[in-house]
């Protein structure tokens, strides 16, 4: 079992839909966490942090549930620009900052 | 342009050769990683630097990968023997001591082995 786990997809979903993914991890000293967005053959860039307390970021917002050891995604009124592979990312708390990401979940938004 | 910046973009090679890459951070960014990524995988950590010093290596790191950082701000990445299954995009990544330790990608450097 891979320690950070994404549905690979892809969704498919019209403009204007709303959208949730799920990230998984295994590590219970796994202490913060992130969603990157991925354009094809580009580098990942910085989606937004999930703190404890949720995070909101115009049209997206982030959730962590330590209990059940995972981070959501939730993009409101889709976009075609939208369309992207979104990565998951964990650091341990393992007195190191060794970051694991997960494979990606691909998201295609129609016209 | 203040970001992560990588060089080279693109390095073909054969199969036998060494290469070396380079890293150059956020200015301010005392942290510095680097990864592998295939396609259709997410990145996967190789190394990771705070200051001058490699303070964690994977274990997928074989012995003919080294990185160093030797003045605590650019990095280099060398592959000694290159294999074909090394080809891969080369990334690297800048965090701050401060904060939630985001981190800062740059654009990547593709290398083909042949």
């Amino acid at each position: 079992r891979k320690e950070v786990e994404q549905d690979p997809g892809p969704f498919n979903v019209p403009e204007g839909a709303t959208v949730a993914f799920n990230c998984t991890y295994s590590n219970s000293a796994s202490q913060s966490f992130f969603w990157y967005r991925q354009d094809c053959r580009k580098e990942p860039k910085l989606l937004m942090s999930v703190y404890s307390s949720g995070n909101e970021d115009g049209r997206f917002t982030a959730q962590l549930n330590r209990a059940s050891q995972y981070i959501s995604l939730l993009i409101r009124d889709s976009k075609l620009s939208d369309s992207a592979t979104y990565l998951c990312a964990v650091i341990r708390n393992t007195g190191g900052f060794k970051t694991i990401f997960g494979a990606g979940t691909r998201l295609f938004v129609k016209a | 342009d203040t970001g992560v910046s990588q060089n080279p973009r693109h390095k073909i090679t054969k199969r036998g050769q060494n290469v070396t890459f380079r890293c150059d951070p956020i200015s301010e960014h005392n942290r510095l990683y680097w990864y592998r990524q295939t396609l259709g995988q997410g990145p996967e950590f190789l190394t990771y630097f705070q200051n001058e010093a490699q303070l964690e290596k994977s274990r997928l790191l074989s012995d003919r990968f080294s990185a160093e950082r030797p003045k605590g701000s650019f990095s280099t990445l060398e592959i000694q023997r290159t294999e074909q299954g090394d080809s891969a995009m080369y990334l690297c990544a800048s965090s701050s001591y401060r904060g939630v330790r985001e981190q800062y990608f740059g654009p990547g450097t593709r290398l083909t082995v042949t």
